[in-house]
């Protein structure tokens, strides 16, 4: 299983971040969930949210009303969009893999970096 | 909200054991899952449920879990274990929380 994300590496303040993160050698309608996680050199690791296969997401409540998170089962990807960003936001995402509601995220993607600058 | 430390640095002699911990309000009560992360690289399961190895991590690597403390053992330590190990935990099915990490180094 290897996850890769895509996206810029630069995004404006206010603007909108959307990353993408490419699933391989797992079919992601075969189940499991599929989760965003950022590092930020003030807040060290965060969820920002994950998806079920299905579609049923969860989102960090403290990020709720600036996130969403998609899936594209035909294309096996699933994209993150946070909306109205600031300087705060700036750090490295990583999309990972859970195999179960409370389980270890067993497959980490490398990790894109986002700055949020203008 | 639940929360996890951990010794922000920790050296170890090339070949002896080293030994993280993860500090939280009865932890023991909770499935610890350990992660090792390179710079550049991404980061990967070492142990999972306090002290279980997914295929292809060293016996080297072990995990323990009792009242306050989770720990991480890494036996015989190599320089390529230098890395920043994190632990993590669910505060509810949905609630993620990770410590904030420790710089390991091989001396």
């Amino acid at each position: 299983v290897q996850l890769q994300e895509s996206g810029p590496g630069l995004v404006k303040p206010s603007g909108t971040l959307s990353l993408t993160c490419t699933v391989s050698g797992y079919p992601i309608n075969n189940g499991y969930y599929w989760g965003w996680i950022r590092q930020s050199p003030g807040k060290g690791l965060e969820l920002i949210g994950r998806i079920y296969h299905s579609g049923d997401t969860y989102y960090n409540p403290s990020l709720k009303s600036r996130v969403t998170i998609s899936v594209d089962t035909s294309k096996n990807q699933f994209s993150l969009r946070l909306t109205s960003v600031t300087a705060a936001d700036t750090g490295v995402y990583f999309c990972a893999r859970v195999p179960d509601a409370a389980e270890a995220f067993d497959f980490w993607g490398r990790g894109t970096r986002v700055m949020v600058s203008s | 909200s639940y929360e996890l430390t951990q010794p922000l640095s920790l050296s170890v002699t090339l070949g002896q054991t080293a030994r993280i911990t993860c500090g939280g309000n009865n932890i023991a009560s909770r499935n610890v899952h350990w992660y090792q992360h390179k710079p550049g690289q991404a980061p990967v399961l070492v142990i999972y449920r306090d002290s279980n190895r997914p295929s292809g991590i060293p016996e080297r690597f072990s995990g323990s879990n009792l009242g306050n403390t989770a720990t991480l053992t890494i036996n015989r330590a190599q320089v390529g274990d230098e890395a920043d190990y994190y632990c993590q935990v669910w505060d509810s099915q949905t609630a993620c929380v990770f410590g904030g990490g420790t710089k390991l180094t091989v001396l």
